[in-house]
């Protein structure tokens, strides 16, 4: 199956600031998403986007399928933006495969 | 979006014990997918789901330990048996919903192994 690589592993911002999440793939995916785990464990999905950007509010998301990587945009935090930001992709098998999180901590 | 719901939110068991969890979707879907997410780590598959077949597993996860019922198109099972402190988790049920091209996650239920 496909290896999901997220970078940073942990990041930590003063409210009001902007940042920018990766994920890289080992393979082409057929379907790649963003999802927001807050504090109780609920996933929230964030973007469907195999290619393209797409924006919604303060979080837009930018996939570059050639290159094999996404990018989500988190401008003007805000204290409840923090939590895990997971990336999963669908590879040949169909599975959909997370990367290991990115722990965002955003600070008042 | 998906509805789903999820029975109990958690639980706390001793070792030795079995647990069923519950997953309930507001509409029919052919697969439902359950996950577990140890402390700390990301989400990683147990198995598949389809109604009226035996359920997938992935590759570290059997029967025995993780049997799952799939009795209809809305609803399905996964049972923890024989548990022990390594089972602690939090454990999610998943379907993909074609219209949205999306997979969605249900609240979870999150176990504690005493």
């Amino acid at each position: 199956g496909i290896q999901v690589e997220q970078s940073p592993p942990d990041l930590i911002l003063q409210e009001g600031a902007n940042s920018t999440l990766r994920c890289n793939f080992s393979d082409s995916v057929n379907n790649l998403q963003w999802f927001h785990q807050n504090p109780w464990g609920q996933l929230i999905n964030l973007f469907y986007i195999p290619s393209g950007t797409k924006q919604n509010g303060r979080l837009s998301a930018t996939t570059v399928a050639t290159e094999r990587y996404s990018l989500l945009y988190i401008s003007s935090s805000q204290t409840t933006d923090s939590g895990v930001y997971f990336c999963a992709g669908t590879g040949a098998n169909s599975k959909l495969t997370f990367g290991k999180g990115i722990t965002l901590s955003v600070r008042p | 979006s998906a509805v789903i719901s999820q029975k109990p939110s958690r639980d706390i068991c001793q070792r030795g014990t079995s647990l069923t969890i519950q997953c309930q979707v507001d509409s029919q879907v052919t697969m439902m997918f359950w996950y577990r997410q140890q402390p700390g780590q990301s989400l990683t598959l147990i198995a598949t789901a389809n109604q009226g077949s035996e359920a997938t597993y992935e590759s570290g996860f059997v029967i025995d330990k993780f049997p799952i019922s799939r009795p209809n198109l809305t609803f399905s099972t996964l049972t923890v048996s024989n548990m022990s402190p390594e089972d602690s988790s939090i454990y999610l049920c998943s379907v993909w919903r074609l219209a949205y091209n999306e997979q969605f996650f249900g609240p979870g239920t999150r176990l504690t192994v005493l």
